[in-house]
């Protein structure tokens, strides 16, 4: 019972244009939302976050959306730039993460 | 910074074999979990503690045994090793369950393949 759903296991964009990777959860008790971004062989590293009494949270090019209602967050990359490319995880917590499948972006030059 | 520490990095076990995954931590970290990532499945937590002598179980904790001695350690034990472990696993720290303004902080990975 996948309870955080990344529905697009990949998404392709060119440098400068905006990525827009999207997440959606099913457990109501959700209360806190984080976006981590993973390069091969390495570990996922944090990359932003919001709290569910926040629809928006900005960290200079990255913006994260909250929409309560849907159950559904989305991550912008404004602009993307090729070492953004990476796989994104979409997580979600009242207390331990639960994570989606992940979404590899590929940003082109 | 050493941060979230793993090892092996890579390991080869055969079926029935039993092994144990390292996990350090130098952040003074309470809380500390084990994921497994899988093609398609994500990230799955296995077993995670809040604290020295506190565990329990994740989404998925068939197969693996932990505990936490210390607060910096939090070993992952594979009884008997199956080829549905085959997985990379990750370790991970935080100063507290998941709340704003709280990251957890992952190790590298071990890729673990049992043949």
């Amino acid at each position: 019972d996948q309870q955080v759903k990344q529905n697009s296991p990949s998404l392709s964009v060119q440098e400068g244009r905006i990525s827009i990777l999207n997440c959606d959860y099913t457990n109501s008790m959700f209360d806190y939302f984080l976006w981590y971004k993973k390069y091969p062989a390495e570990g996922p590293t944090f990359l932003i976050s919001i709290s569910s009494i926040k629809d928006k949270n900005e960290d200079g090019r990255f913006t994260v959306f909250l929409n309560k209602s849907a159950k559904h967050l989305s991550l912008h990359i404004v602009p993307s730039q090729p070492g953004d490319s990476a796989v994104y995880f979409c997580a979600a917590s009242p207390s331990n993460m639960r994570f989606g499948a992940g979404t590899r972006l590929t940003v082109k030059p | 910074n050493a941060g979230v520490t793993q090892t092996p990095k890579f390991q080869v076990l055969k079926t029935g074999q039993s092994m144990t995954l390292q996990c350090a931590q130098d952040m003074n970290h309470e809380y500390m979990s084990w994921y497994r990532q899988d093609p398609g499945m994500g990230l799955r937590l296995i077993h995670y503690s809040v604290g020295a002598g506190i565990t329990d179980q994740g989404e998925v904790p068939n197969g693996y045994n932990v505990s936490r001695s210390t607060t910096e350690d939090f070993p992952l034990r594979l009884l008997s090793a199956a080829p549905s472990q085959t997985s990379v696993y990750f370790c991970a720290s935080s100063s507290l369950p998941y709340r704003e303004g709280t990251e957890a902080f992952f190790g590298q990975g071990t890729r673990l393949t049992v043949v």
